[in-house]
């Protein structure tokens, strides 16, 4: 069974960078069926979809994001990483980490993290 | 705004059916880009229940299902049980905005 487990702060100033990792048990992140994701949810509202990264180091960004996201991943330790650079108080939401079959949100997640709430304030 | 819309709330009796709908455009659904289904329950992360518009993972009651249709999709559930009062989510992708999309999100009541 697929497990993610998200670590980070959960606190970050305004106009710092937001670093999140997620480590993947249960399975290899060096696998060419699956891709790993970054999804947020503000508080009370929506899903919003991040970007991917491919165990090769290939990424998919949100165009909308794309500027200021940085996903990495680390094979020997089967975990991929986000940051999010001049974060500011609309950034504060739950992140999660998923597993997807595709790279672009055009596939659906079938693991996901457990979450980390992330909030923007000095 | 969401570029796919769900109603916001949708509610029902126990042991009754409910749909909710997503609706979407020529840019993501009507495009012919899946569907998926999400059920968050509160204070947890989103959990798979529909995936290619119409298929469940295992695990997932044959009281869920989904179909899509033109611009929109829906989700429906016969036999309402009390846990099933949660949020749920759709996805698809949108070629106009390159990235996945979701919708809003439902808060299903049982009443």
């Amino acid at each position: 069974q697929v497990q993610l487990q998200q670590s980070g702060p959960g606190l970050v100033k305004p106009s710092e960078t937001l670093s999140l990792t997620c480590t993947v048990s249960g399975g290899s992140i060096s696998t060419s069926s699956y891709y790993w994701g970054w999804i947020r949810q503000p508080p009370g509202k929506g899903l919003e979809w991040i970007g991917t990264i491919f165990y090769s180091g290939t990424t998919f960004y949100n165009p909308s994001l794309k500027s200021r996201v940085t996903m990495s991943v680390d094979t020997s330790k089967n975990e991929f990483s986000l940051r999010l650079s001049s974060v500011t108080a609309p950034d504060t939401a739950v992140y999660y980490c998923a597993r997807a079959p595709g790279p672009w949100g055009e596939e659906s997640l079938d693991y996901w993290g457990q979450g980390t709430l992330v909030t923007v304030s000095s | 705004q969401s570029v796919l819309t769900q109603p916001p709330s949708v509610s029902g009796a126990p042991g009754q059916r409910v749909t909710i709908s997503c609706t979407g455009s020529s840019s993501n659904i009507g495009a012919g880009y899946d569907v998926h289904w999400y059920q968050q329950l509160p204070g947890t992360a989103p959990k798979l229940l529909i995936y290619d518009n119409s298929n469940r993972p295992s695990g997932v009651p044959d009281r869920f299902s989904g179909s899509k249709s033109g611009t929109s999709a829906s989700l429906a559930i016969t036999g309402l049980q009390a846990e099933d009062e949660a949020d749920y989510y759709c996805q698809s992708y949108d070629s106009s905005l390159g990235a996945g999309v979701f919708g809003g999100g439902t808060k299903l009541t049982v009443l």
